[in-house]
């Protein structure tokens, strides 16, 4: 059981350049998550999706985009890169209104913006 | 405006000794409390959750207390190990907003030999 998995582990990118965040997971979860976490603080919302089709922006969507077309994918695409996107993003699912309340990360993408 | 607050960045604990993490919230819609475990270079991961219905849940070592009225929360590990020595997070279900999940901003245990 693979539960969820994000790729890649780490990149480092160049100011202005676009990239995708890859998250998909295993466990048929109506719910996805986007988070990132900058050192010293705590998980900030990028986006989330309720099921496929339907996503929505979290507390700091600005310089991301995501889409759902699947039950199991939910890509997060930087279009251009800023030093200040430099963090650790973490991609997450649960069984939102029919599941439980117990969230399951993936292992966290380590991005440097140069 | 933290909705979820833990107020203690960092706790410091000896072997075999109580660690006590504190958890504080302001949203009554909140229906479930979660205490999440990360360790630097992984993804947190669940520990322990409790229904807003519900005062005690205990798991093993692990036990979180609910106390409603004063809208606080609070895990217990006992006895305490250093292979607990990691960052807490706390976070709460929104059920009015989606069942989003709120997230404090964790708190550091160092759990010493």
């Amino acid at each position: 059981n693979a539960g969820v998995t994000q790729t890649p582990k780490f990149r480092i990118l160049k100011i202005g350049q676009s990239m995708t965040l890859q998250c998909t997971q295993d466990m048929n979860h109506n719910y996805m998550y986007w988070y990132r976490q900058d050192p010293g603080m705590g998980l900030k919302l990028i986006y989330y999706s309720v099921g496929a089709g339907i996503t929505d922006k979290g507390e700091v969507p600005n310089g991301y985009n995501v889409s759902r077309s699947t039950t199991e994918d939910f890509p997060l695409r930087l279009e251009l890169a800023a030093p200040s996107q430099t963090s650790v993003y973490f991609c997450a699912s649960n069984g939102g209104q029919t599941g439980g309340a117990e969230a399951f990360f993936g292992q966290g993408t380590r991005l440097t913006v140069v | 405006d933290q909705q979820v607050k833990q107020n203690s960045p960092s706790l410091s604990v000896q072997e075999g000794r109580i660690s006590i993490l504190n958890c504080d919230y302001t949203n009554s819609m909140f229906d479930y409390f979660l205490w999440y475990k990360k360790y630097p270079a992984e993804g947190p991961t669940f520990l322990i959750s409790i229904s807003s219905i519900k005062d005690k849940n205990e798991d093993g070592r692990f036990t979180v207390f609910l106390n409603k009225s004063a809208k606080h929360l609070s895990l217990h590990i006992v006895p305490s190990q250093p292979g607990d020595s990691a960052v807490y997070f706390c976070a709460a279900r929104d059920a009015g907003n989606n069942r989003k999940l709120i997230w404090g901003l964790g708190t550091s245990l160092a759990v010493n030999p």
